[in-house]
């Protein structure tokens, strides 16, 4: 079974600063995605960038990018240039690689940008 | 994008009586899809798998009779909650997989029994 972990249950910056949301994973998969999602306060769920275990490159979404580390199974998301609008939750998220696998959620990091 | 459509959005129904939520892929073909619930301020928890043509699979811990899924079609899948009681109030959302690369959601629909 695998597990997420998102250690920061709250987090908060300043509008046009840079912001890190940790989280860690555990598995015995080789082959797998794993993503950050993002759910504001309409409460629908909007996936931030996804990464691809077997890809060294770290994935990239405009102001969004990731630090993937397999070895040591973190993958944080970076946020830069943070605006009012990235105020949400955010839920780092896995999924093993495979036609009928689930995701499998971290408890989330709820982050307040601020002015 | 793939989109999933999801209704209702709210839905507030008395004690005793069942409510049913429907989730659609609009533009793709899902033979799975996946209910999940949240509480407030909390993580997604999955409820049950939606098999196309064939019996849900429940995730442990999760009442059959009380949530009933129903996956008639490549595009609908519905969740029934049957004789409903406060403490079923929560936030539902579905997921389906339009591409190996990951899934999309609905919006969600915040059920509420009074």
């Amino acid at each position: 079974a695998q597990t997420v972990t998102q250690s920061q249950p709250e987090m908060s910056v300043q509008e046009a600063e840079t912001v890190t949301l940790s989280c860690t994973y555990d598995t015995s998969e080789n082959n797998y995605y794993l993503f950050w999602y993002k759910q504001p306060p309409s409460r629908q769920m909007i996936l931030v960038i996804r990464q691809e275990a077997y890809k060294q490159q770290n994935a990239t979404e405009n102001r969004f990018s990731v630090n993937f580390q397999k070895a040591a199974k973190s993958f944080s998301l970076k946020i830069s240039d943070s605006q009012l609008g990235d105020t949400a939750m955010y839920f780092c998220a896995f999924m093993p690689r495979g036609t009928a696998s689930k995701l499998t959620f971290g408890t989330g990091t709820r982050l307040q940008v601020t002015l | 994008g793939a989109v999933v459509s999801q209704h209702p959005s709210r839905v507030i129904c008395k004690s005793g009586t069942s409510v049913k939520i429907e989730c659609r892929s609009l533009d793709f073909q899902a033979t799975t899809m996946f209910w999940y619930r949240q509480f407030p301020k909390k993580s997604l928890m999955l409820m049950a798998t939606s098999n196309e043509g064939s019996k849900a699979t429940y995730e442990q811990g999760v009442e059959k009779d009380k949530f009933l899924i129903n996956h008639a079609s490549l595009t609908l899948s519905t969740l029934t909650v049957t004789s409903a009681h406060p403490e079923d109030s929560s936030f539902y959302i579905c997921s389906a997989r339009p591409d190996i690369y990951g899934y999309t959601f609905g919006s969600g629909t915040r059920l509420t029994v009074v």
